[in-house]
């Protein structure tokens, strides 16, 4: 059963930085897609990228473009997600998801809480 | 990109059928069979239960069904259930290795 497991809640002042990690058990990591998706308080999710690791090719969404830089260490088999220039708005719950044995959003973390507070 | 468009809310009793739609463009959904669908129950993560339009993951009941007609995609649960009360996302690949989410649907079982 694969299982992917998030780091813990953060909160961060605005202008700062966050990474946040995914680490994958139980099944292959390398050459499967892991996406992250961020659910602000009381919103719809959104997509805003994607890795998959034994290439170390990343794609990025239009809005999060130099900000955001998704990376994967496949040793230890993480995935990370790093934010910068925070705002308050970015206050959310960041997922990592992974497709699985169909091509969709298969396996989710369990999500972490990033809050942007001064 | 922007959110594909779902209808913020929709209900049906017990044993009553609803659907729910999607509407993108001719850029996702209309060119793409890669549309899926989620499940969200309050603090929890979603639950795939269709991808490529209308396919099924193993263990998501029957009563969950999707089709596509030009750029809008839909989903119909059947048979409702008070624990198919949830938050219904639709999402598109877009091209280029991306993907979008639509705007969510509040489905309540009256």
């Amino acid at each position: 059963q694969v299982q992917l497991v998030q780091s813990g809640a953060e909160v961060k002042k605005p202008g700062s930085s966050v990474k946040v990690s995914c680490k994958s058990s139980g099944g292959t990591f390398s050459s499967n897609t892991v996406s992250w998706v961020r659910q602000a308080p009381g919103q719809g999710l959104e997509w805003m990228g994607r890795i998959i690791p034994f290439l170390t090719v990343t794609d990025y969404a239009q809005r999060f473009q130099g900000r955001v830089t998704i990376t994967a260490d496949t040793s230890t088999s993480t995935a990370y997600m790093d934010l910068s220039s925070l705002a308050f708005d970015d206050t959310a719950v960041y997922y990592c998801v992974r497709d699985g044995s169909v091509d969709a959003f298969e396996i989710w973390g369990q999500g972490t809480m990033v809050t942007v507070s001064s | 990109q922007s959110a594909l468009a779902q209808p913020p809310s929709a209900s049906g009793s017990p044993g009553q059928s609803v659907t729910i739609s999607c509407t993108g463009t001719s850029s996702d959904v209309g060119e793409y069979n890669f549309v899926s669908w989620y499940q969200q129950h309050p603090g929890k993560a979603p639950k795939v239960l269709i991808y490529e339009v209308s396919k099924r993951p193993s263990g998501v009941p029957d009563r969950f069904s999707g089709s596509k007609s030009g750029n809008t995609a839909s989903l119909t649960v059947s048979g409702l259930q008070a624990e198919d009360e949830a938050e219904y996302y639709c999402s598109s690949y877009v091209g280029r290795n991306k993907y979008v989410f639509g705007s969510g649907t509040q489905v309540t079982v009256l």
